[in-house]
């Protein structure tokens, strides 16, 4: 099993829609996460880090459950510049960084 | 300022060729990261300097040699690379290892000849 795994996508919506990406992570030790995105031929970039208690930044709501080592990414209303491939980061005890292997997003007109 | 600079932005290097990569950041991180990513994959980590330490290196091979000469400066050193090390190389920083955010820089894409 991948330490981390998400939705395998592509997700094809039109704009407006409300999206949900799920990420799941194998280490019951795992202490930090994190959603990025990532458009084409660029860095990846911090979308939000996830607290326990869940949280909210604007149209986007971050979601950890840990007890079914789950992290949830909700994206509301969503835009043409939300296209880009999101990206699921669970680090453990201060070790490495984990990456999923990203679900990519296409919002369409 | 969450900058972290990286140079040089394209590097296009045959493999008897000897370059190095550069990363840059002035936040005050004490950890820096050096990471692979080739096309439609997420970032692959190589090496990470903890407090200007190599801590982690994951089994890179050694044509790849990082170098940390103070806590601002990262370089990664190519020698004899092969036309499958193509691929985008990232730099990323964060406050320390214990689960801060990473800061990444644009990055520098590789071509082996």
């Amino acid at each position: 099993r991948k330490e981390v795994e998400q939705d395998p996508g592509p997700f094809n919506v039109p704009e407006g829609a409300t999206v949900a990406f799920n990420c799941t992570y194998s280490n019951s030790a795992s202490q930090s996460f994190f959603w990025y995105r990532q458009d084409c031929r660029k860095e990846p970039k911090l979308l939000m880090s996830v607290y326990s208690s869940g949280n909210e930044d604007g149209r986007f709501t971050a979601q950890l459950n840990r007890a079914s080592q789950y992290i949830s990414l909700l994206i509301r209303d969503s835009k043409l510049s939300d296209s880009a491939t999101y990206l699921c980061v669970v680090n453990t005890n201060g070790q490495n960084f984990v990456f999923g292997p990203g679900t990519r997003l296409s919002v369409l007109p | 300022d969450t900058e972290v600079t990286q140079t040089p932005k394209h590097l296009v290097m045959g493999m008897t060729n000897k370059k190095s990569l550069k990363c840059e950041q002035h936040m005050g991180h004490r950890a820096m990261y050096w990471y692979k990513q080739k096309a439609k994959k997420p970032p692959e980590l190589m090496f990470v300097y903890s407090y200007e330490k190599l801590s982690i290196n994951e089994s890179v091979p050694s044509r790849f040699s990082p170098e940390c000469p103070n806590s601002s400066l990262l370089n990664l050193h190519l020698h004899a690379l092969q036309p499958e090390d193509s691929a985008l190389y990232l730099c990323a920083s964060s406050q320390d290892r214990t689960g801060d955010t990473q800061y990444f820089g644009p990055g520098t894409r590789l071509t082996v000849l």
